[in-house]
């Protein structure tokens, strides 16, 4: 049963689209998050949602918006995609820090995306 | 600005022996450390953590040392396994903060 799910696996695209990836977790977590892992497999936090409300927001372009529809939820909108996109997008979640300060992260399987 | 380093991108290591992967820190209000490990393919997967109020954290074949003054931490694997071969991730964070700070990684590679 999988933990944190994300989907598509692969998303190849042109410059300029526009563009969802979808996570969902069924482990009750009240935390999510993206990470960014870019050419140099450095894994970067983007964006961060505490039941639903948005607690992270490293300086990220506005073409990406974070969307979390319930807190089993969130996702990933990318508007006008620019070659610099191209990375594996990962979703993660977590127990809420304050009841669970040093909680781990759980990390979905990532999506590759790639823009032509 | 990196504030967590590995600095050795590639390990490899005789199955039975021990594996030792290395992690710096810069950040002095990091007080929470973890390691992951990431096969090809699938996202990263929690290993072990250790609070700064450690020195050692031990769990199963894996121990984590944390060194504050040098802001230093390593991990141990004993004996290491094929199955040990991937990608490990040290990370830091502020306990009761979201934002986990990754290393770039090491690659271990198990030689059977």
């Amino acid at each position: 049963d999988t933990a944190v799910s994300q989907t598509p696996k692969y998303l190849v695209t042109q410059m300029g689209n526009d563009k969802s990836i979808k996570c969902e977790q069924n482990l009750g977590h009240d935390t999510m998050y993206w990470y960014k892992q870019d050419s140099k497999k450095f894994l970067k936090i983007m964006f961060s949602y505490n039941n639903k409300e948005l607690i992270i927001n490293e300086t990220v372009p506005n073409r990406f918006s974070p969307k979390s529809p319930d807190k089993a939820h969130l996702n990933l909108h990318i508007n006008s995609l620019e070659l610099g996109d191209s990375a594996v997008y990962f979703c993660a979640s977590s127990l809420d820090v304050w009841t669970s300060g040093g909680s781990e992260q759980f990390f979905g399987p990532g999506t590759r995306l790639t823009v032509l | 600005d990196q504030q967590v380093k590995q600095n050795s991108p590639s390990l490899s290591v005789q199955e039975g022996r021990i594996s030792i992967l290395n992690c710096d820190y810069t950040n002095s209000m990091f007080d929470y450390f973890l390691w992951y490990k990431k096969y090809p393919a699938e996202g990263p997967t929690f290993l072990i953590s250790i609070s700064s109020i450690k020195d050692k954290n031990e769990d199963g074949r894996f121990t984590v040392f944390l060194n504050k003054s040098a802001k230093h931490l390593s991990l141990h694997i004993v004996p290491s396994q094929p199955g040990d071969s991937a990608v490990y991730f040290c990370a830091a964070k502020n306990f009761g903060n979201e934002k986990l700070t990754f290393g770039t990684g090491t690659r271990l590679t198990i030689i059977p």
